[in-house]
């Protein structure tokens, strides 16, 4: 069975970083390119950055709006992807999905709140 | 960017009756060299992750119901959950694939 769970997410203050995990089993990790999509409170989904598998050069795309302060990458030896963000802004309060896939989002986690505050 | 515009923002639909709901990109995501729409839906539960309906326009993801069914090209699609249950009670989210930005629908929340 395919399982992504998120962790890392809290409370921060604005201007600090969070680093989120996506800890994945149940299929055969580095075949498969991951993404991250968040929802801010009362918004529509938003996607916010993909990394493609090391067989298509590992190559990375961010949304506009988290480009130069978020980071994504992955660890194949340990089935995980993560999200690197710095430079954190009150609008990038939202619950933060990782998900299976760059074009076709065929599974995601149950999400992981990330909330800007001071 | 595309900007994916869906209509109506929400919807009130009888058990067993059918919803229909619409969705517009703001410039076509019909890819000419392999005539595919790079265009989904997806159902949100409150609590729940996204789930994947329907990909390239009108293909059903494996265990998705055929009472689901999406049709379209171009600019201009629409999914159809025909003989609704109350377990379709839902937000459902167009997205287009075509190019990066991704984006998503505003959803449409349907209820019964």
């Amino acid at each position: 069975e395919v399982q992504l769970v998120e962790s890392g997410g809290g409370l921060v203050q604005p201007g600090r970083s969070l680093r989120l995990s996506c800890t994945t089993s149940g299929f055969i990790f580095g075949d498969y390119a991951m993404s991250w999509v968040r929802q801010a409170p009362g918004k529509e989904l938003e996607w916010v950055s993909f990394i493609k598998s090391k067989l298509y050069g590992g190559t990375t795309d961010y949304a506009a709006s988290v480009k130069g302060r978020f980071t994504i990458s992955r660890d194949d030896s340990k089935n995980i992807a993560y999200l690197q963000m710095n430079s954190l802004k009150t609008e990038d309060t939202a619950v933060y999905y990782c998900t299976r896939g760059r074009e076709l989002l065929e599974y995601w986690g149950r999400g992981t709140l990330v909330t800007v505050s001071s | 960017d595309i900007v994916m515009t869906q209509s109506p923002d929400s919807l009130a639909v009888s058990l067993g009756e059918r919803a229909t709901i619409n969705c517009k990109s703001s410039q076509s995501v019909l890819y000419s060299s392999d005539n595919k729409n790079y265009l989904a839906w997806y159902q949100h539960k409150p609590g729940q992750p996204p789930k994947l309906l329907i990909y390239w326009a009108s293909t059903r993801e494996s265990g998705v119901p055929n009472r689901f069914s999406g049709s379209g090209s171009g600019t201009d699609f629409t999914l159809t959950i025909s003989r609704l249950q109350a377990d379709d009670v839902a937000v459902y989210y167009c997205h287009q694939y075509f190019t990066t930005p991704y984006t998503f629908g505003q959803g449409t929340k349907l209820e019964i």
